[in-house]
């Protein structure tokens, strides 16, 4: 199947700084990729689309400003995580359209820790 | 809007027996893709199988099957001779469109699949 890196796969960081996490599709070119966070235990939640050569669509409650999405290629999306407080820890994952039936793709995950 | 419901928050099965694992859903769109992912404790999402709502034949991938019942709008997924290894989180999820495009899934809240030497 088609293959999606994430990275980092673990970070930890200190109040108050920013947090930048890539997403690539290896083997395939996506215009759209997907941002969620899951909390432990939880279900996924979407965040975010990004867009290849647009600005992201966010979900409803989800600060624009906090959570950047930048999908500057083909096959890359970042999502900068502005300012980060403790309690914008959680596993945030990725993952974009690329079988057959649509099914997606995800990165490894990245577990934020902030302290 | 849609909706997809995992009731069994945990599970436990014993090795090299079979085990159904429930998911229903909810949507006014009559084409719909629904999805099962294994998530092991490593966090990484794995597809493992997909049902359209278009399919008449229940989709097998090895020893996954989609029990696919569209009037109850249920799609429990079924895996046969369980291994140890099958433990893991499992997610339910939904698309609106039958086909391949660029659209998210909903996720369910999962189940927590243990499986018992």
């Amino acid at each position: 199947g088609a293959v999606v890196s994430q990275h980092p796969s673990r970070v930890i960081c200190k109040s108050g700084t920013s947090v930048k996490i890539e997403c690539r599709s290896l083997d395939f070119q996506a215009t759209t990729m997907f941002w969620y966070r899951q909390f432990p235990k939880k279900s996924l939640m979407l965040m975010a689309t990004s867009n290849e050569g647009s600005k992201a669509t966010y979900e409803q409650g989800v600060e624009k400003d906090k959570f950047l999405i930048n999908h500057a290629s083909l096959t890359l999306s970042t999502l900068t995580v502005t300012s980060a407080h403790p309690e914008d820890s959680s596993f945030y994952i990725c993952s974009a359209p690329g079988g057959p039936s649509g099914e997606l793709f995800f990165g490894e995950g990245s577990r934020l820790t902030v302290l | 809007a849609q909706k997809i419901t995992q009731t069994q928050p945990g599970m436990f099965v014993q090795e090299k027996e079979a085990v159904t694992l429930d998911c229903t859903y909810d949507t006014s769109d009559p084409s719909y893709g629904l999805f099962w992912y294994k998530q092991p404790s490593s966090g990484e999402m794995i597809f493992l199988i997909y049902q359209g709502s278009y399919d008449q034949q229940n989709a097998t991938e090895g020893r996954y099957s989609l029990n696919f019942q569209k009037a109850r709008k249920s799609a429990n997924l079924v895996i046969s001779a369980s291994q140890l290894g099958d433990s893991a989180m499992y997610f339910c999820a939904m698309r609106d469109g039958v086909y391949g495009s660029a659209r998210q899934l909903t996720f369910g809240s999962g189940t927590q699949l243990t499986v018992l030497p």
